[in-house]
């Protein structure tokens, strides 16, 4: 079966560092697109950037350039999401998912999802 | 930047109800344009890539049309476990695939 399954919700301080992670299994995790997704409370879903494990090729939804780091450890089929000073509308739940592509075509979707990582950021 | 936007935000609908919600891009994206489902407290779940293939396992009481910048889903008879938000996505701006704001179906 074909899982991402996500690191547990954290509670942090203003300032602090996180990182939270997504690892792959059931399927060849280097061949398929990450993605990751925050969702604020109450709110819509917000594509934040995706990363190919196979390479660590790396692209930033330009609302979250250089306010988090999305990285990939490949051994371990787990990707990651990162802040080095978290603020407090930083909380939200985070969503990593797998993007495949259409066996015709171009079109990439977002087939596999975690269940998610609630993030609290409070003082 | 594409954007997307989706109308009705919210609608109110019974069970047997043939129920439409409408997604329209800032500018021509071809097909590519996913639909996405979520229920409270849960991950989105695809119902729909590529504007109206269905994907494995979705009910066929779910389809979607449309090409360029306007696009429908269609639930043919809304089940009570339908009751959810639905969220289109534009896959054509690699690598930045926008989501509309979502449509929120509830019980009438």
């Amino acid at each position: 079966e074909v899982q991402l399954v996500q690191s547990g919700a954290e509670v942090k301080k203003p300032g602090e560092s996180l990182k939270i992670s997504c690892k792959g299994s059931g399927y060849s995790f280097t061949s398929y697109w990450i993605g990751w997704v925050r969702q604020m409370p109450g709110k819509g879903l917000e594509w934040m950037g995706i990363i190919y494990p196979g390479d660590s090729d790396t692209r930033y939804s330009p609302s979250f350039q250089g306010q988090v780091t999305i990285s990939a450890d490949k051994s371990i089929s787990t990707a990651y999401l990162q802040w080095s000073s978290l603020k407090a509308s930083d909380t939200a739940m985070y969503y990593c998912a797998r993007l495949i592509k259409s066996l015709w075509g171009y079109y990439y979707y977002m087939d596999v999802w975690g269940k998610g990582t609630t993030v609290t950021v409070s003082s | 930047d594409i954007q997307m936007t989706q109308s009705p935000s919210s609608l109110s609908a019974s069970v047997g109800d043939r129920v439409t919600i409408t997604c329209r891009a800032s500018q021509s994206i071809s097909s590519y344009l996913n639909w996405y489902q979520q229920k409270p407290g849960k991950a989105p779940k695809l119902l729909i890539y590529a504007a109206s293939s269905l994907q494995s396992g979705v009910p066929s009481r779910f389809s979607g049309s449309g090409s360029g910048t306007d696009f429908t889903l269609t639930i043919s008879s809304l089940q009570p476990e339908d009751f959810a938000t639905y969220y289109c996505q534009q896959s054509y701006s690699t690598p930045i695939f926008t989501f509309g704001p979502g449509t929120k179906v509830d019980i009438k």
